[in-house]
């Protein structure tokens, strides 16, 4: 069965610090790969998505991820955290196009001044 | 606002009653999903729609719970007498075809 697994739960940070978020996958066939990001009391924002072609993805607010085949890796990364980066991050894996997304535990991003 | 929204928000009751969430998705998406969400833990899935067609549903949906989406367009989620381990966020989310989805803000349930 495919499985995402966030390998650290809790990541406490200083704000410009560079951060990465980790995040392997297990799925004997192809992917999709995605980083969510959820501010408290709202819902679930895609932050970027891996489907084919470039292993590195951009995404939003500065975040970046690498897709690792050999390595079933997608982490993600920011060079220089900002206060408002302080949320829970949410990594997801779907098989293909038609099946629905399966979520990692999260992890708990906390930027300190 | 055009995204998907989530009502009520926030449920309190007694276990044993029934209760029923009602997601209205981005009015041009065809996929409709659930998911609950409970502390520490990711969302899981409960199950999805393609148009009023419902096209998979997780183990976790026991017969207690139920989801419609009678005309393609909402949907409703019941669950019926309702366990403490029923509470969760429940979360809907809604997309074109294999595309992006796009979650709203969830509905909390409390069981007491």
């Amino acid at each position: 069965a495919q499985s995402v697994t966030q390998l650290d739960s809790q990541v406490p940070v200083f704000e410009e610090a560079p951060v990465e978020l980790r995040c392997n996958y297990s799925s004997s066939v192809s992917v999709y790969l995605f980083w969510y990001v959820q501010y408290p009391n709202q819902g679930l924002q895609l932050l970027l998505k891996y489907l084919s072609g470039s292993t590195l993805v951009k995404g939003i607010n500065g975040f970046e991820a690498e897709f690792n085949k050999s390595q079933t890796s997608f982490h993600l990364r920011k060079p220089s955290v900002h206060i408002s980066d302080t949320a829970e991050y949410f990594c997801a894996a779907r098989r293909g196009s038609q099946g629905n997304l399966i979520f990692g535990k999260g992890t708990k991003l906390s930027v300190k001044p | 606002d055009t995204g998907v929204s989530q009502n009520p928000r926030h449920k309190i009751t007694k276990r044993g009653q029934n209760v029923t969430f009602r997601c209205d998705p981005i009015s041009e998406h065809n996929r409709l999903y659930w998911y609950r969400q409970t502390l520490g833990q990711g969302p899981e899935f409960l199950t999805y729609f393609q148009n009023e067609a419902q096209l998979e549903k997780s183990r976790l949906l026991s017969d207690r719970f139920s989801a419609e989406r009678p005309k393609g367009s909402f949907s409703t989620l019941e669950i019926q007498r309702t366990e403490q381990g029923d509470s969760a966020m429940y979360l809907c989310a809604s997309s074109l075809a294999d595309g992006e989805l796009f979650f709203g803000e969830g509905s909390r349930l409390t069981v007491l």
